[in-house]
């Protein structure tokens, strides 16, 4: 049992570059986030996805697109990379509302761009 | 949307001495506060959380506190111990801990002294 799983786990990319982050989980969670962590600043919401089919912003969506491919999948993509995006990236999962116990992170991505 | 303030940023306490860490949120229709622990590197996890409807949660050392009235909630810690250094979280949510995602404070940097 994985829980949830991100990859890359590093990665450096150039300004004006494209990657996509890919996150899964085996808990058969409904609900899928991206989060971005920069010092100072706590844990912010990028996009998330209630259930399978289904995407929303979050506070901080510019710069960013995300799929929720499946029940267990939901990737984050950076269509152009700018240097404002370094950060450490995670992916997290949960069961919904009123269930379960909260939030099961990923290990995070840690991300640079130059 | 929703708003969490989170203090102090930073919280020296000798081991075996009691810390205690705040948060306030401005949305009284939040229901649930979780408590996230992060080491340096590492996935924040869940510690400890706690629902609209309780007024306290003990969970051994750990103890959560939650005032409706005044919209805060606080974080308690007692006999410290080294490993009890790290980072800690707060969040609130209106759903419940599902599908709209947590609002999180900023953190506080819990050091135990030897």
């Amino acid at each position: 049992n994985a829980g949830v799983t991100q990859t890359p786990k590093f990665q450096v990319l150039k300004t004006g570059q494209s990657m996509t982050l890919q996150c899964a989980q085996d808990m058969n969670h409904n609900s899928m986030y991206w989060y971005r962590q920069d010092p100072g600043m706590g844990l912010r919401l990028i996009y998330y996805s209630a259930s399978e089919g289904t995407t929303d912003k979050g506070e901080v969506p510019n710069g960013y697109n995300v799929s929720r491919l499946n029940k267990r999948e939901f990737s984050l993509r950076l269509e152009s990379a700018a240097p404002s995006q370094t950060s450490v990236y995670f992916c997290a999962s949960s069961d919904g509302p009123g269930v379960g116990r909260g939030y099961t992170f990923g290990s995070g991505t840690r991300l640079t761009v130059v | 949307g929703e708003n969490v303030e989170q203090h102090p940023s930073t919280l020296s306490v000798q081991e075996g001495d009691s810390a205690v860490i705040k948060c306030t949120y401005s949305d009284s229709a939040s229901n649930y506060f979780p408590w996230y622990k992060q080491e340096l590197g590492k996935r924040p996890q869940l510690i400890i959380d706690i629902r609209s409807n309780v007024g306290e949660k003990k969970d051994q050392r750990i103890a959560v506190t939650l005032n409706k009235t005044a919209k805060h909630f606080s974080l308690h810690i007692t006999e410290t111990q080294p490993e009890d250094s790290a980072v800690y979280f707060c969040a609130a949510s209106i759903t419940g801990g599902g599908a709209d995602g947590l609002t999180f404070g900023k953190g506080t940097h819990l050091i135990i002294q030897p």
